[in-house]
């Protein structure tokens, strides 16, 4: 089975600043996909970036970009410019490839906190 | 689109009641999940369906949980008799037949056992 690791329970950084959230994972698959979502307070799930493991070149969404190491199997998040609205849980999760393993497997999440 | 419509949101009921939770996935998804989020041991998956088929139930706790799809619209999860340390928040959610394909989620119910 897979799991998904995620090392700080609570991140904090100041407005306009970077910070890189932490994700490893174990798996016997070569193929699989990784996500970060987002947790407001709202509780609203909301998917922040996508990586499909095959792909080499990293993932971008505007502010937020991660880096993927496949051997190491790591999983990190980048946000750019943290700003007051990306204070959140932030969830790394997997998903495999192939069917019948079709649900997500999360980390145990990060508390972002963003100083102004 | 509304998005994946759960129902209800807040839910606070006692010990040794049913509980029945409710999903509307998004209209053409084929797969829908069942999840369900606590403090101790964070966002796990209940169950999945395909095509209104169960495919994957191993992560339902026991049997007091059952889930059915009764159609390509609607899904129930239902916990029978209720116990306190079922509260938590449930999420459905719903995705098209491709792996890659984004999972989306409703907004959960918050399920309180007293």
């Amino acid at each position: 089975a897979q799991t998904v690791t995620q090392s700080q329970p609570e991140m904090s950084v100041q407005e306009a600043e970077t910070v890189t959230l932490s994700c490893t994972y174990d798996t016997s698959e070569s193929d699989y996909y990784l996500f970060w979502y987002k947790q407001p307070p709202s509780r609203q799930m909301i998917l922040v970036i996508r990586q499909e493991a095959y792909k080499q070149q990293n993932a971008t969404e505007n502010r937020f970009s991660v880096n993927f190491q496949k051997a190491a199997k790591s999983f990190s998040l980048k946000i750019s410019d943290s700003q007051l609205g990306d204070a959140a849980m932030y969830f790394c999760a997997y998903r495999s490839q192939w069917g019948g393993a079709d649900g997500l497997t999360f980390g145990k999440g990060t508390h972002l906190i963003i100083q102004p | 689109d509304a998005g994946v419509i759960q129902s209800p949101r807040h839910e606070v009921t006692e010990m040794g009641q049913e509980v029945t939770l409710r999903c509307k996935p998004i209209s053409g998804h084929d797969y829908l999940f069942w999840y369900r989020q606590t403090m101790m041991r964070g966002l796990e998956l209940l169950i999945y369906f395909n095509n209104n088929v169960p495919i994957d139930d191993s992560g339902m706790p026991e049997d007091r949980f059952s889930a059915k799809m009764p159609n390509a619209s609607f899904s129930t999860l239902k916990i029978q008799p209720s116990e306190p340390r079922d509260s938590a928040v449930y999420f459905c959610a719903s995705s098209l037949w491709t792996s890659n394909n984004e999972q989306f989620f409703g907004p959960g119910t918050r399920l309180t056992v007293l």
